[in-house]
């Protein structure tokens, strides 16, 4: 079983700090997608990544896939309350019974107070 | 235009009932999926349909039975409800393979 673990679990800060949310496995994926989840809602996409080191960037987030493709994280710079979620990272992978298939982290819960 | 619609949004019920939870998707997509998010906020995979075909069934109590009268709809058949099946249940779909997925908004059950 691929497991993703992501760090921290929780994360409060103060509107315009920076902050970085890490994921980690001894597994190596194809491509990791971050999504983010506000409440009462599913989970959106953010970014995919396939490229070991590769670097996205969306507006303040940035993206990096581990040179392995075995981590990633996520840097959000100046952050603001509307960046408050949860953040999940799950990473794609071959299943022998179910062929490509994602496996989610534990998720980030992300509040930024103003 | 809602891409991914499920239905309920609540649904509160007593141990023991059966209960439905249906789920449709306007996007085209090949690949639909049902995922449990438990309290904690993890996301694990229950089912995925492929042409109407089960494709992933993860450890998934056989009380839980996906059905998809066809491409668009993959509704979700729970039997004899129990207290742990309390959990926000998720629709998704997507191109298949890895890749991405579209949520619904997701249906929270509580079973008393």
């Amino acid at each position: 079983t691929q497991l993703l673990e992501q760090s921290p679990q929780f994360l409060s800060i103060q509107e315009g700090e920076n902050l970085t949310v890490y994921c980690n496995s001894s597994s190596v994926f194809s491509s990791l997608q971050w999504y983010r989840q506000e409440p009462g809602e599913g989970p959106v996409l953010l970014v995919t990544v396939v490229t070991g080191g590769e670097v996205k960037k969306l507006k303040r987030l940035t993206f990096q896939f581990g040179d392995a493709r075995k981590d990633s994280s996520l840097h959000i710079t100046a952050a603001q309350p509307g960046d408050t979620g949860l953040y999940l990272c799950a990473g794609a992978s071959w299943n022998n019974n179910a062929g490509n298939m994602l496996t989610f982290g534990g998720g980030t819960r992300l509040m930024v107070k103003p | 235009d809602t891409a991914v619609s499920q239905t309920p949004k609540y649904l509160v019920t007593q141990m023991g009932n059966d209960k439905s939870i249906k789920c449709e998707q306007n996007l085209g997509h090949d690949t639909m999926y049902w995922y449990k998010q438990d309290s904690k906020k993890f996301l694990k995979i229950m089912f995925s349909y492929n042409n109407k075909e089960l494709i992933i069934n993860e450890t998934v109590p056989n009380r839980f039975s996906p059905k998809s009268p066809d491409k668009a709809h993959l509704n979700l058949h729970i039997n004899s409800l129990e207290l742990g099946d309390s959990a926000v249940y998720f629709c998704a779909s997507s191109q298949g393979g890895s890749s991405p997925l579209h949520f619904g908004n997701g249906t929270r059950l509580t079973v008393t």
